[in-house]
């Protein structure tokens, strides 16, 4: 079966700039997750979406931070404006249910500010 | 919030030396998790513990759930180049579906 996608698979912008990338997770997994990892440390969970609703978004930081899951499959996770700490690998993930499932990791996108 | 704690942060072992990872959580969770991460790569899982005290074993890897459901280990015997990469646990809390990840050990093998 097909992996987790992601695009692009790098990215460079100069602060204040805006970014958006994209997920398809594995078809069937109901359960979609952006993580956010910075050089050294594990992944830190963005928001989780069951379907199309959102489970947790409680350490998404809002006023930068968007993201949408349309129709329940693929999602786009959005940046604007962009701050330097913002330089990190942007995980998606999926599981066929929340909870005790493993996740499907996709490659990352590795986003660099400027 | 919960937090889960892992130690040693990094660990370099000559090819065949056996290599232990241990893993804390701030709370009692409902399961726990184990991910491997190869340099440049994605997280990929490994495996999952449930029960109290359960003991899980993949070949050379040993996987154990602490008796009060708040601690992991993971043991690698006489470990080989195709170990390295960094490992994660992640711990599921009992209240909600979140898994928070460790900070990993960083394993490299010296061959």
């Amino acid at each position: 079966e097909a992996g987790v996608a992601q695009s692009p698979r790098y990215k460079i912008i100069e602060k204040r700039q805006s970014v958006a990338f994209w997920c398809n997770p594995i078809s069937g997994h109901a359960t979609l997750y952006w993580y956010q990892q910075i050089l050294g440390q594990g992944p830190k969970l963005l928001i989780q979406f069951q379907n199309n609703g959102v489970v947790d978004d409680s350490q998404l930081p809002k006023d930068r931070f968007s993201a949408e899951r349309l129709k329940g499959v693929d999602s786009t996770l959005k940046i604007q404006p962009a701050k330097l700490e913002d330089s990190a690998v942007y995980l998606c993930a999926s599981s066929l249910y929340r909870g005790s499932y493993e996740q499907y990791f996709g490659p990352g996108t590795r986003l660099t500010v400027t | 919030g919960q937090q889960v704690m892992q130690i040693p942060q990094y660990q370099h072992v000559q090819e065949g030396e056996d290599f232990t990872t241990y893993c804390n959580s701030s709370t009692t969770l409902s399961n726990i998790q184990w991910y491997k991460q190869r340099p440049g790569g994605h997280p990929v899982f490994l495996i999952q513990l449930v029960k109290s005290g359960e003991v899980k074993k993949q070949k050379r890897l040993t996987f154990q759930f602490g008796e009060a459901k708040k601690n992991s280990s993971l043991h690698i015997t006489a470990t080989q180049t195709t170990d390295v990469g960094t490992y994660f646990c992640a711990g599921l809390e009992t209240s909600g579906s979140r898994l928070t990840f460790g900070e990993g050990t960083q394993l490299t093998v010296n061959p």
